[in-house]
């Protein structure tokens, strides 16, 4: 299959602190993975785009420096939410495709998500 | 007007029901079709994925497209509580590894036991 894992998976936080999002492809190779953030009862909305070995592609309306995302290498890529604020309080997911035949046979797989809380 | 309009419900039926989840889309480009499956507070699964147009089945989910009308659904037969979860649809143009997914709203679906 095509995994996706994603830690933490519940973090709270205080407000003004840094909180790192992990997403790891365990059975592919991730060139691209892509980071969204979701609301109460709303559809995801994609954050930005994280290639690995160069830099993040930010929606528009994203903070860019709010949101560090690094995609050091083909099967991790961490968003990093900086200096938190209970706006961001949100519920973050990643999914990356294995691209290729083996994409077009599993699509994108998503991480199981983090819901970040900060007080 | 959205690239892809889902109704958001929530649609609510009761168990055994066939249900029948649809979206609409305006991009004739799109190739790949994708139903996703969402628990509170979970990723979403996929769970049915089509390439162009035409059928496709697995247990008791059915994906049909249209590409004529740019019109997809989702049907699913003998509905189980546990079926209650948002169904999310999406599609891209291409299925490397660098396009992203455009969404639908996501339906809310209730099964009544």
């Amino acid at each position: 299959g095509a995994v996706v894992s994603q830690h933490p998976s519940r973090v709270i936080c205080k407000s003004g602190t840094s909180v790192k999002i992990e997403c790891r492809s365990l059975d592919f190779q991730a060139t691209t993975m892509f980071w969204y953030r979701q609301f109460p009862k709303q559809s995801l909305m994609l954050m930005a785009t994280s290639n690995e070995g160069s830099k993040a592609t930010y929606e528009q309306g994203v903070e860019k420096d709010k949101f560090l995302i690094n995609h050091a290498s083909l099967t991790l890529s961490t968003l990093t939410v900086t200096s938190a604020h209970p706006e961001d309080s949100s519920f973050y997911i990643c999914s990356a495709s294995p691209g290729g035949g083996h994409g077009r046979k599993y699509g994108y797989t998503f991480g199981s998500g983090t819901r970040l809380t900060v007080v | 007007q959205k690239e892809v309009e889902q109704d958001p419900g929530p649609l609510s039926v009761p168990e055994g029901a066939i249900v029948s989840l649809n979206c609409t889309y305006s991009n004739s480009a799109f190739q790949y079709f994708m139903w996703y499956r969402q628990y509170s507070r979970k990723g979403p699964e996929l769970l049915m994925y089509t390439y162009s147009s035409g059928n496709k089945e697995d247990g008791r989910f059915t994906a049909q497209v249209d590409k004529s009308s740019k019109y997809i659904s989702l049907f699913i037969r003998d509905s189980q509580p546990s079926d209650s979860a948002t169904y999310l649809c999406a599609m891209s143009l291409s299925m490397d590894s660098n396009y992203q997914l455009i969404w639908g709203a996501g339906t809310k679906l209730i099964i009544k036991p």
